[in-house]
């Protein structure tokens, strides 16, 4: 049974471009939670999704968007790069309802 | 605000003994409370957690948590800790509020050596 998938592990991009990071939940889950851990901190939450709509958001600004599909994968969405969006990107599933949290291996943003 | 307090940011210890690693937060309205375990370039893994029930839970690999509702802690310890437990160690909180979030700790290095 995979767990949570992200893709890509790693990438770099340059200040002011667009980023897309994709999401895959763990089978039977229906929830996908996006977080990012900077450099020696604790992950943040940055937004939920539950069928399809954002459900909660946490404390960042709207250049962080997100999708979910009907099939309950995700898309995190960066516009207009900052050097200070540089970190990991988490994301988690869950079922509406149970308390667990499946986490991914995350992505390596560094932007440049 | 709900927050996370994990007080110390590195732990070292020597292999074979106890440890703890604390954990505290904010208020006692009724939570959901998790350790988390990250080793080097790599995500989170639950390590235990507590939703109800016995305030005392153990995970598979020796560690154990007790939620104390009064003192708002649920810190974490092992008798005897091995090379291999060497990771970054997060306390996450869900408060019961309707909010779907979990609020974590900074995370305390445990740095076990021989």
């Amino acid at each position: 049974d995979a767990g949570v998938t992200q893709s890509p592990t790693h990438l770099i991009k340059t200040r002011g471009q667009q980023v897309t990071l994709r999401c895959s939940p763990k089978s039977g889950h229906d929830t996908v939670s996006w977080y990012q851990q900077a450099l020696g901190q604790g992950p943040q939450f940055i937004f939920q999704y539950y069928e399809e709509e954002e459900r909660q958001r946490g404390n960042f600004p709207d250049r962080f968007s997100g999708h979910q599909f009907p099939n309950y994968s995700s898309e995190l969405n960066v516009n207009a790069l900052l050097l200070g969006d540089s970190a990991l990107y988490l994301c988690a599933s869950s079922l509406e309802g149970v308390y667990g949290y499946t986490f991914g291996s995350g992505t390596r943003l560094t932007v440049v | 605000a709900q927050s996370v307090t994990q007080l110390d940011s590195q732990v070292p210890v020597f292999e074979e003994a106890p440890v703890e690693l604390r954990c505290n937060y904010s208020s006692s309205v009724s939570v959901y409370l998790f350790w988390y375990v990250q080793y080097p370039n790599q995500g989170l893994q639950l390590l235990l957690k507590y939703l109800s029930g016995s305030t005392l839970v153990e995970s598979i690999n020796g560690f154990e948590a007790e939620f104390n509702k009064s003192q708002t802690s649920f810190h974490l310890r092992k008798p005897s800790v091995h090379i291999s437990d060497t990771a970054e160690y997060f306390c996450a909180v869900r408060w019961d509020t309707g909010f779907q979030k979990l609020v974590f700790g900074t995370g305390t290095r445990l740095l076990v050596s021989p």
